[in-house]
């Protein structure tokens, strides 16, 4: 597509439950990143994917997190027992130029009640 | 330890007005500099990056950015504000090596008045 994808948009969920968001970067991009954004405060770097390898994965807050991208494109981030300190806006980003060229998707909120 | 700081959360200025958006880091490696905009229902958009060479940089609405070492800032300004240009601003910086793994400030909001 012409930009960076994440679906859903919106996702409400209860306290422990499993949510799956998804990212469908620029065609071509070989780099994709996870950053997420609470309320007020700038994004936070989670991973990064360099083809199917997570090349740096020190962002993810524990292991209630994880993330794949199997075929070098779409990748998925997972997130398991949610709680509510999880509530935020989850970004994606992908690339191809210099590093930190980065092109963003408009994220998907999370609210975990 | 590495951080960025937008000293100012929310900035008001009068259209035509002048504007300054203040970016300090600390960094340990040599970094690379970047603003990027958030708009409402837009996803973030680079502005403006300095990787090296000439301290000053252009972007393409108005606006400039220069990087003072000695500093450690990366502030960006603009000689005469447009209400189009109200939104959310952060700073971010990077490193060779970690793709584009940044640390972002938490974002200065401008808002324009008439």
């Amino acid at each position: 597509g012409a930009g960076v994808s994440q679906t859903p948009s919106n996702k409400v969920t209860e306290k422990g439950k499993y949510v799956e968001l998804r990212c469908d970067p620029i065609s071509g991009h070989t780099a994709l990143y996870w950053y997420r954004q609470s309320l007020g405060q700038g994004p936070e770097f989670l991973i990064y994917f360099q083809g199917t390898g997570a090349a740096d994965d020190s962002g993810l807050p524990n292991d209630r997190f994880f993330a794949v991208r199997p075929e070098g494109s779409v990748s998925t981030l997972k997130i398991q027992r949610t709680e509510r300190g999880d509530s935020a806006v989850y970004l994606c980003a992908s690339s191809a130029l210099a590093p930190g060229e980065l092109f963003f998707g408009e994220g998907s909120r999370l609210t975990v009640l | 330890a590495q951080s960025v700081t937008q000293p100012d959360i929310h900035i008001t200025v009068s259209e035509g007005a002048s504007l300054e958006l203040r970016c300090n880091y600390s960094y340990g490696a040599t970094p690379y500099l970047f603003w990027y905009v958030q708009s409402p229902g837009q996803g973030l958009q680079l502005l403006l990056k300095y990787f090296s060479g000439d301290t000053l940089v252009q972007g393409i609405t108005g606006f400039e950015a220069e990087f003072k070492r000695s500093q450690s800032s990366f502030n960006r300004r603009k000689p005469s504000v447009h209400w189009s240009d109200a939104a959310e601003y952060f700073c971010a910086v990077g490193t060779r090596g970690q793709g584009g793994k940044l640390i972002f400030g938490q974002g200065t909001e401008l808002s324009v008045k008439p």
